[in-house]
């Protein structure tokens, strides 16, 4: 079965600190693997896209790996500021059918001053 | 500004009433997609529409029911909704339904059902 698996579920970080968010998967053929960005009450944006040829992208601060033979992608941010409390969510799409996407339950990040 | 914009934002209603949820994009995409968020869940596909052709209906019951009178406007229609309906219901779009690119996301209708 295609799974997108996130960990952790949330995280409270101090501001200026690093943190890093993984995903793992099972889908199966894999097409590329995305990072979105969901502010609280607005809808997810679109950090990163890998993929499988790709094993990492970064967009300023935010860093993806992908790691196709284990199936795990993981996003690091650098010197996490107040605006980066959100949730983020990785995506999955399968080669079987790319307009469906198998998205994880997110992580929750909450920067603390 | 993603350029999808859904109405409206809140919206409450009772049991037995009838209300539309409206999503709007002129980003010059051809597919749109309902999807509806459920707290702790991950994002659950409702409807995707390529070209104004409903091309999937994931087992959504039939108290809601999609519209798309052209490549620009989504329409998700509501009727004797119950209270596990009430989620955050997304509307996105996209170039085309195969293409690599990202998924635009409109932000929302957050949906409460008395």
């Amino acid at each position: 079965k295609n799974q997108v698996e996130q960990s952790p579920q949330s995280l409270i970080i101090l501001e200026g600190k690093n943190c890093t968010l993984q995903c793992n998967y099972t889908v199966s053929p894999f097409s590329n693997l995305r990072w979105y960005k969901q502010d609280t009450g607005r809808g997810p944006v679109s950090l990163t896209i890998m993929t499988f040829s790709e094993n990492t992208k970064s967009n300023g601060r935010y860093t993806a790996t992908l790691d196709a033979d284990t199936k795990q992608s993981s996003l690091h941010i650098t010197a996490s500021q107040l605006s980066d409390s959100a949730s983020y969510i990785c995506v999955v799409s399968s080669m079987d059918s790319s307009y469906k996407l198998i998205f994880g339950s997110g992580t929750r990040l909450l920067v603390r001053p | 500004e993603t350029g999808v914009t859904q109405t409206p934002r809140h919206l409450v209603m009772g049991m037995t009433n009838k209300k539309s949820l409206k999503c709007e994009q002129h980003l010059g995409h051809n597919a749109m997609y309902w999807y509806k968020q459920s707290a702790k869940k991950p994002l659950e596909l409702m409807f995707v529409y390529s070209l104004e052709e409903r091309v999937e209906n994931n087992s959504v019951p039939s108290r809601f029911s999609p519209e798309c009178p052209n490549s620009s406007h989504l329409f998700l229609h509501l009727h004797t909704l119950q209270p596990e309906d009430s989620a955050l219901y997304l509307c996105a779009s996209r170039l085309d339904r195969g293409s690599n690119q990202p998924q635009h996301f409109g932000d929302g209708t957050r949906l409460s059902i008395l």
